[in-house]
């Protein structure tokens, strides 16, 4: 198994540009997340899914969207890139929600200019 | 909202020392994740537990639910064993919303 993937590894976004940050699991997954890490902070939540079709706002969504159209993808969409939006990507899964080992992807690196 | 607290923020020991990380947490929760991120930037789960204590290799984890505290012990410690250390917890509340993480500690293991 790959386990979840991650592309691209790294990207330097414009400001006002768009883009969508890929990431893919291989182990049959429920759930889904979307984190970020900025320097000094702990990782934050962005959305997670439950499920195909089913996607929830985490603690800072703004500025994000998600899809989950099967069980292996969750793509993260950026609509009007922003320097706040400077930052590493993790993208992580777990078979269920409580009491499970969440796999973490290797990270995208965004920098936006 | 839970406050994850770790400590010491950065540490740096010699090879062999017996290290100690501290984690504290202000909700009750469901269950306590560690873990580690290499300097490269991967994340890798060492440990989830709800009680007690769970022990792998030279890595020791332990909680206290009483007292919303969390240690993660290395034993003969090893350059190799130099990275972020970071504890997360699982709400109990219900809702599917991930991990609250702490800030990590930073362990430098010199030879």
């Amino acid at each position: 198994n790959a386990g979840v993937t991650q592309t691209p590894k790294f990207r330097i976004l414009k400001i006002g540009q768009s883009m969508t940050l890929q990431c893919t699991q291989d182990m049959n997954h429920n759930y889904m997340y979307w984190y970020r890490q900025d320097p000094g902070m702990g990782l934050k939540l962005i959305y997670y899914s439950v499920g195909a079709g089913i996607t929830d706002k985490g603690e800072v969504p703004n500025g994000y969207n998600v899809s989950r159209s099967t069980t292996e993808d969750f793509p993260l969409r950026l609509e009007l890139a922003a320097p706040s939006q400077t930052s590493v990507y993790f993208c992580a899964s777990s078979k269920d929600r409580e009491l499970d080992t969440q796999y973490f992807g290797p990270g995208t690196r965004l920098t936006v200019l | 909202k839970n406050e994850v607290e770790q400590s010491p923020q950065n540490l740096t020991a010699q090879e062999g020392e017996f290290i100690t990380i501290n984690c504290s947490y202000s909700v009750g929760i469901s269950a306590l994740h560690w873990l580690q991120q290499h300097p490269g930037g991967g994340i890798v789960s060492l440990f989830m537990l709800s009680s007690g204590k769970k022990k792998h290799g030279r890595l020791i984890a332990t909680i206290n639910i009483q007292e919303k505290h969390s240690s993660l012990h290395i034993t003969a410690s090893h350059p190799r064993d130099s990275a972020v250390y970071i504890c997360a917890v699982e709400g109990s509340g219900g809702g599917a919303d991930g991990l609250t993480f702490g800030k990590g500690t930073h362990l430098i293991i010199q030879p």
